[in-house]
């Protein structure tokens, strides 16, 4: 059974740093691309990134580009977005989600987890 | 203002059929596939079509997508209570070389 289960979300002041994670279990890791996808608090899905099998490409919407940074470590299965300079619009919850192809390339997501919560206030 | 301009309601009562649009351009529908979510309240997305046709395996028959051009639809028939959730849908974008999201149709059983 596919798992992922995202943590590290939490309250930020205007201009911080965090890191979230993902933890997937249930299917070969490094044979797939990863997301995160966002929603804010009454809004709609928003893609944020995406990084490659190998990790050796990366997507990013243009909101968070310069920003953040997806990164994924085959050994431990794990997914991860380092989120700097936060903004109070970067509120949402983060879904990490399993991407049905190698490449990058895809909005084929055929597995997400439950979300971690990020809120951005003073 | 989502790339892909989907309808923000829609409605119907038990066992009716509804349609729900999904309207892009040349760069995203027009050249990719197109994925369909459902998210019920207060739950993660889930995949419902993808590859602007094909059911995930568990996903009734009653759900079908289609695609024509730079537009695609999803349809429900025989629509069920447990239906009433929010829908999505999504395509890369060759242009802005990234994933595209509707803004979502948030549908309603009377």
């Amino acid at each position: 059974e596919v798992q992922l289960l995202e943590s590290g979300g939490g309250l930020v002041q205007p201009g911080g740093s965090l890191r979230l994670s993902c933890a997937a279990s249930g299917f070969t890791f490094s044979s797939y691309a990863m997301s995160w996808v966002r929603q804010a608090p009454g809004k709609g899905l928003e893609w944020v990134a995406t990084i490659s099998y190998s990790g050796g490409s990366t997507y990013y919407a243009d909101s968070v580009k310069g920003r953040f940074t997806i990164s994924r470590d085959s050994s431990k299965n794990t997914l991860y977005l380092q989120m700097n300079t936060l903004r109070a619009e970067d509120t949402a919850v983060y879904y990490c989600a399993k991407v049905a192809a190698r490449t990058g390339t895809s909005s084929l997501c055929d597995y997400w987890g439950q979300g971690t919560l990020v809120t951005v206030s003073s | 203002q989502s790339v892909l301009t989907q309808p923000p309601s829609a409605s119907g009562t038990p066992g009716q059929r509804v349609t729900i649009s999904c309207s892009g351009g040349s760069s995203n529908i027009g050249s990719n596939n197109v994925n369909w979510y459902q998210q019920l309240p207060g739950t993660a997305p889930k995949l419902l079509i993808y590859s602007n046709n094909q059911r995930p395996s568990g996903v009734p028959d009653r759900l079908s997508g289609s695609k024509s051009g730079t537009s695609a639809s999803l349809a429900i028939s025989g629509l069920q209570s447990e239906d009433e959730a929010d829908y999505y849908c999504a395509a890369w974008d060759d242009s802005l070389n990234g994933v595209v999201f509707g803004g979502g149709t948030k549908l309603t059983v009377l």
